[in-house]
């Protein structure tokens, strides 16, 4: 059973403010991702871990950033929040040598 | 530049149809593919994959069926029901093991 969590699910928010976007998983996956989707387009990879303190930014420049402190544990933090953060945020995990990511429901952004 | 392409937005299919959702990809190293399946304020769900060792794989009303020598994949969905209507997405790892997603296909299964 996977089980990812996603904290919030929806979150409106104003210009300038500081966000983390909250990532579990119970699964003791090593690997995690944050990927970024707008409506109507692909997923993009934004940043991702191998491990426990082991982050690395992904194809997509953010300008957010991540901690890997713990196995269960993905954070991802935008230290002031702008307009074109709009977007959803999507979590996965997969195990060692396994292809098939898990995935989050998802944190829908929206920065006014 | 994108790697793997769905170039039809959507799809609308009578419901105990066949739905084929197509895929392409530009990387020839690309040796392992997979199909999500996205609700609305969701995320994305597993649902089928196929190494290029295969031409074919199957489970339940879904098939994947891969053409190495074209860069090409299909999804194929039999019979379609109305609960099948989601946004899909085909995917590849890259040598680290990151998906590289398709834009995705709108799927409308109408009864």
């Amino acid at each position: 059973e996977a089980d990812i969590y996603q904290t919030p699910r929806y979150l409106v928010i104003g210009t300038g403010k500081k966000i983390t976007l909250e990532c579990s998983q119970t699964m003791g996956h090593d690997k995690m991702y944050w990927y970024q989707q707008d409506p109507g387009m692909e997923l993009h990879l934004i940043h991702y871990s191998y491990g426990v303190n082991s982050t690395e930014k992904g194809d997509l420049s953010s300008e957010s950033t991540v901690s890997r402190i713990r196995t269960e544990h993905f954070p991802l933090t935008l230290e002031s929040a702008r307009p074109s953060h709009t977007s959803q945020y999507l979590c996965a995990s997969t195990r060692t040598r396994s292809y098939e990511q898990y995935f989050g429901p998802g944190t829908r952004l929206t920065v006014t | 530049d994108q790697q793997v392409k769905q170039n039809s937005p959507s799809l609308s299919v009578q419901e105990g149809r066949i739905s084929i959702l197509n895929c392409d990809y530009t990387n020839s190293m690309f040796d392992y593919f997979l199909w999500y399946k996205k609700y609305p304020a969701e995320g994305p769900t597993f649902l089928i994959s196929i190494s290029s060792i295969k031409d074919k794989n199957e489970d339940g009303r879904f098939t994947v069926f891969l053409n190495k020598s074209a860069k090409h994949l299909s999804l194929h969905i039999v019979p379609s029901q109305p609960g099948d209507s989601a946004v899909y997405f085909c995917a590849a790892p890259d040598s680290g093991y990151a998906l590289n997603f398709g834009k995705g296909t709108s799927l409308l299964v109408t009864p």
